[in-house]
């Protein structure tokens, strides 16, 4: 299958500060991107999709202010928590589909912890 | 509202003893569900796309089928590394809406 990196793993961040995730699709072109966010022993919830070059669409609740998706190339979207508070540690997750694809290829989560 | 509702929650097996997951769906236009494995820690991996009722498909120990109303995922003669949470996803329009998935551990 296509594969997904996502970049860092895991960072740790003073509350006040921003944070940026990065997901690239190595080896396809990716046409849409989203980012989910997963709390212990919970599913994952979708926070935004992004395509190629628009602004980023949010799920009901979730603040684009704080949660900021640039997706500038067909291979690269960031995704920036801004001004993190400890509520915001969590485990994020991005995917990616490419054209023609209906399967979505996750990359291998980023669990972040504001202290 | 589209509802994805997967069970049980927690499923432990010993080795070689089969099994079977269910994810029962309620959406309007569904284009496909899907199954993924999520190991801790990690972010989930494609495991089958389903698009019809009646479709089937199969990778090592594992088998996938959809009807109208619900989806199995099961587990023939499971191995310890077989270990991991069961995702199941259904694709309305664009999106992914994911069930709470199942914990499956299976004992040597």
């Amino acid at each position: 299958g296509a594969v997904v990196s996502q970049h860092p793993s895991w960072v740790i961040c003073k509350s006040g500060t921003s944070v940026k995730i990065e997901c690239r699709s190595l080896d396809f072109q990716a046409t849409t991107m989203f980012w989910y966010r997963q709390f212990p022993k919970q599913s994952l919830m979708l926070m935004a999709t992004s395509n190629e070059g628009s602004k980023a669409t949010y799920e009901q609740g979730v603040e684009k202010d704080k949660f900021l998706i640039n997706h500038a190339s067909l291979t690269l979207s960031t995704l920036t928590v801004t001004s993190a508070h400890p509520e915001d540690s969590s485990f994020y997750i991005c995917s990616a589909t490419g054209t023609g694809n209906t399967e979505a290829f996750f990359g291998q989560g980023t669990r972040l912890t504001v202290v | 509202e589209d509802q994805v509702t997967q069970s049980p929650e927690a499923l432990r097996l010993q080795e070689g003893e089969s099994s079977s997951l269910n994810c029962s769906y309620t959406v309007s236009g569904l284009r496909g569900l899907f199954w993924y494995r999520q190991d801790p820690g990690k972010g989930p991996e494609f495991l089958f796309t389903l698009y019809s009722a009646g479709e089937e498909k199969e990778k090592e120990r594992l088998k996938a089928t959809l009807t109208k109303k619900e989806s199995f995922l099961h587990i023939t003669a499971p191995k310890p590394e077989d270990s991991a949470t069961y995702l199941c996803a259904v694709q309305v329009n664009y999106k992914l809406s994911f069930g709470a998935g199942t914990t499956v551990t299976v004992r040597a």
